[in-house]
Order: C-alpha cells, then sequence, then structure tokens
C-alpha cells in the first residue's frame, strides 16, 4: 500500500527556471491538494482538485499551475521559480472535500536559489 | 489573513506533563477543527479532530476542548512522552468558501525525558 507520494524529496533550483513536483496516489481518492509549509505560517493551501481536470485556487496560488489528467496524479510547477518559493511542500488527498481526514505525502523541500 | 490563530509557537514540557495548545478562530462558518501531528520529515497526519456539537472529545491521553462562544479549541496531552515531540497544526473548515481546511501556524512541542 504505496499510499501518497511526491518527488523529488528535495531540489536545489535557480530563479527563474521551471520546476515540477510530482504527486501520486495509489487510493483512487477523488480530492487532492498542494501546500506550502513556511516557518510561522503554517500550511497554506496552493492549490486543489475535485477530480480529474478539475482544479481551484487556494490561498496562495499565484506563480504555480496544476493539472489533473488522471485521477492519481497531481503535478505542481513553478513556471519561473522566485526565492520566495523555497519552501516544503506537501501534497495531500482526501476522499471528500470538506475538509475532513486529509493524508499528506511526505513533502518536497524546494530551495530556490 | 490569519482565520485560525494558535499558541504558544514552541513548548517544552516534562515527560509526564500536561501539553496545552490553543487556537481561536474568527469565521464562523467554520465546523469541523481537526489537529495534525507532524514528525521531523514527515507530512502532517490527523490525530483527532471534534464537531462543536459536544464541547469535548477524548482519544486516549489526547483531549479536544472546544468552546463555541468563544471561538477558542484547544488540544491537551496528558502524561506527555518525548515520542509525542512533533508539531502540533490545529485548523479548521466549514461550509461554502471556508470548505477549505486552513490550518493555524503551528506548535513545536518538545517533551523532555
Amino acid at each position: 500500500d504505496a499510499g501518497i507520494t511526491q518527488s523529488p524529496r528535495y531540489k536545489i533550483t535557480e530563479t527563474g527556471r521551471q520546476v515540477t513536483l510530482m504527486c501520486h496516489q495509489t487510493w483512487s481518492h477523488s480530492y487532492m491538494f498542494w501546500y506550502r509549509q513556511d516557518l510561522g505560517h503554517g500550511l497554506r493551501l496552493i492549490y486543489y482538485s475535485a477530480a480529474a481536470d478539475i482544479t481551484d485556487k487556494g490561498e496562495v496560488p499565484d506563480g504555480y499551475v496544476v493539472s489533473r489528467s488522471k485521477t492519481e496524479n497531481f503535478p505542481l510547477t513553478l513556471e519561473s521559480a522566485t526565492r520566495s518559493q523555497t519552501s516544503v511542500y506537501f501534497c495531500a488527498s482526501s476522499v471528500t472535500g470538506d475538509g475532513e481526514t486529509q493524508y499528506f505525502g511526505p513533502g518536497t523541500r524546494l530551495l530556490v536559489l | 489573513q490569519q482565520q485560525v490563530k494558535q499558541s504558544p509557537q514552541s513548548l517544552i514540557v516534562q515527560k509526564g506533563g500536561i501539553s496545552i495548545i490553543n487556537c481561536a478562530y474568527e469565521n464562523t462558518a467554520f465546523d469541523y477543527f481537526p489537529w495534525y501531528q507532524q514528525f521531523p520529515g514527515k507530512g502532517p497526519a490527523l490525530l483527532i479532530a471534534i464537531r462543536p456539537d459536544v464541547s469535548e472529545k477524548k482519544e486516549g491521553r489526547f483531549t479536544i476542548s472546544f468552546n463555541k462562544s468563544a471561538k477558542q479549541f484547544s488540544l491537551h496531552i496528558m502524561d506527555s512522552q518525548p515520542g509525542d515531540s512533533a508539531t502540533y497544526f490545529c485548523a479548521a473548515s466549514g461550509t461554502g468558501s471556508a470548505r477549505q481546511l486552513t490550518f493555524g501556524s503551528g506548535t513545536q512541542l518538545t517533551v523532555l525525558p
């Protein structure tokens, strides 16, 4: 039972480069989420998806793009990375989208130089 | 706008002591209040949750106390153990525009042996 996986686990990139963070879940959960975790801010929602081909913005969507062509995958792309996007990124999934029991991946630590 | 305020930012407790973490919310549309536990290098995991129809919920050594009129809720960890050392996040969700989880800023708990 793989659950929810993220890749890469660590990434160093330079300002202006495009970066894609991958998220894969094996539960066939309808909902998937991307959060960023920064000290003092907790977890902030970037984007979420209710199903394949259905995505919506969260609290901090600027500078990020998502897609969901398959239920199990939910990649997050930083189109032109900035230093302010240095963070730990968590993907999560849930059966329903009403906030109940989200299952988190192990995270991707991203450093933008 | 931080809709869920969490305190303290860090907490040090002796083994066997009681750990108390507090959260306050502003949005009266919130009707689900979970706590997530996060160990270093891992994603957050649901610990315990409460709905406002009850004032307290207990699961083992973990208890949520809820005060609807004050718009506050807290996590109590009885007989704290070194294995409880982690970061704890409160969160809230509700209906309509509040449907997605809003997290507090987190509390880093250290339980000394």
